[in-house]
């Protein structure tokens, strides 16, 4: 079945400093994939996504580029801010074009210091 | 509206008692999904529907979980006899059409509480 895995937080990080979340994932097929933000007291956001191989989201200054011949979907920021302290998700949706359920990672908590 | 709405934003309910949970999805929105998210986890699939018709209902924990959308528009979940084990947030979120790469937006969720 399919399944995202995605590093275990908190991530502890000063402003300025460069941000990687890792996120690997197992589909069959070609999923489309996404980065879901949730701040505190809100709901989830999409913050983007790919949806074939090679492809690359941003939105917000966050990047991400879907590999498939790693399985990756690492989420990157140059210079991130305390606004930026949130939960972050990744997730996949099964290829083949139907709508379908997402898979989700178990998040990974980001906390930026002033 | 703007969003997807749901409510209430939090229920408490006994052991064993019947909970209905309300979604309000973006007007004119095809799809429908409900997630339940436990503590300290990512949200997880439960069912979803295509206007009316309900396609998926293979991550719906038990017989106790029951979900429908009559008009394609509102949708409710509901659960009888709750155990504590359902404790958690349920989430609810819509997408434009039924094609797998559209974004689905969600809800804030019902923190659903079992004493």
């Amino acid at each position: 079945g399919n399944s995202v895995t995605q590093m275990e937080g908190p991530v502890t990080l000063s402003e300025e400093a460069f941000l990687t979340i890792n996120c690997t994932y197992t589909a069959t097929g070609y999923p489309s994939l996404f980065w879901y933000v949730q701040y505190p007291g809100e709901g989830l956001q999409l913050l983007l996504k790919a949806t074939k191989a090679d492809d690359k989201g941003s939105n917000k200054g966050f990047e991400a580029t879907y590999r498939k011949e790693t399985t990756s979907f690492h989420l990157e920021k140059g210079s991130v801010q305390v606004s930026d302290s949130a939960v972050y998700f990744c997730a996949l949706i099964r290829g083949g074009g139907g709508a379908d359920g997402l898979t989700f990672g178990k998040g990974t908590h980001l906390i930026i210091q002033p | 509206g703007a969003g997807v709405s749901q409510s209430p934003r939090y229920k408490v309910a006994k052991r064993g008692q019947d909970v209905a949970l309300r979604c309000d999805p973006i007007s004119g929105h095809v799809s429908l999904f409900w997630y339940q998210q436990a503590l300290g986890q990512g949200p997880e699939f439960l069912t979803y529907f295509q206007n009316e018709a309900q396609l998926d209902k293979s991550g719906l924990p038990s017989d106790r979980f029951f979900a429908e959308r009559p008009e394609g528009s509102v949708s409710t979940l509901k659960i009888q006899r709750t155990q504590q084990e359902d404790s958690a947030v349920y989430l609810c979120a819509s997408s434009a059409n039924p094609l797998g790469n559209q974004p689905q937006h969600f809800g804030d969720g019902t923190r659903l509480s079992i004493l």
